[in-house]
């Protein structure tokens, strides 16, 4: 089993639209989790953390679920600029983990 | 704030040659860690460094791959022979500390394809 696994996508969404989707990990005692969000051909940047409270970040919600073992992101009234890869990072100690991403494409 | 630096940006090689990877971090951060991105995963960390030391190689593939951080600052990372499974995007990040994925600056990668 992958440690942290993701639906790959692609979502395919017009501009203003909701999506969402989610990641779960196999580490039970996993420490941190965060979003990266990654363009075509880009590195990896940190898109936002997510809280055990579960947190927005404008446009963006992330939530936990610990019992599930699962992180979500919800990404409201998108726009063309959020077409991007989002990756899961789960860490535990000093490792951190990446899923394989969920692709984005919001379309006008 | 200068950024993580590598080079060379692209690489071509064809397989059983080698290649290295020069990767410069952000300043003053501790940890390096050099990644292997293959077209449609994640990334995947090979060895991360704590100043010149090594937390932790064990996704190194040590019979064609190795890597130094003399003097705790800079880092290449080697390939020798290469295969043609190694055609991926090879990313350093650097971190203030270890396990600080909020932390985290990735350079822009060496993208190497072996023929």
């Amino acid at each position: 089993r992958k440690e942290v696994e993701q639906d790959p996508g692609p979502f395919n969404v017009p501009e203003g639209a909701t999506v969402a989707f989610n990641c779960t990990y196999s580490n039970s005692a996993s420490q941190s989790f965060f979003w990266y969000r990654q363009d075509c051909r880009k590195e990896p940047k940190l898109l936002m953390s997510v809280y055990s409270s579960g947190n927005e970040d404008g446009r963006f919600t992330a939530q936990l679920n610990r019992a599930s073992q699962y992180i979500s992101l919800l990404i409201r009234d998108s726009k063309l600029s959020d077409s991007a890869t989002y990756l899961c990072v789960v860490a535990d100690d000093y490792k951190l983990s990446f899923g394989a991403g969920t692709t984005v494409t919001v379309r006008a | 704030e200068a950024g993580v630096a590598q080079s060379p940006r692209y690489k071509i090689i064809e397989k059983r040659q080698s290649v290295a990877f020069w990767c410069n971090p952000i300043s003053g951060h501790a940890t390096l860690y050099w990644y292997q991105q293959i077209l449609g995963q994640g990334p995947k960390l090979l060895i991360q460094f704590q100043n010149n030391g090594v937390v932790d190689d064990s996704q190194l593939p040590k019979d064609r791959f190795s890597a130094e951080r003399l003097k705790g600052v800079d880092s290449t990372l080697k390939i020798q022979p290469a295969k043609l499974e190694d055609s991926a995007v090879y990313l350093c990040a650097s971190s203030l500390a270890a396990g600080q994925a909020g932390g985290y600056t990735f350079g822009s990668g060496t993208r190497l394809t072996v023929v």
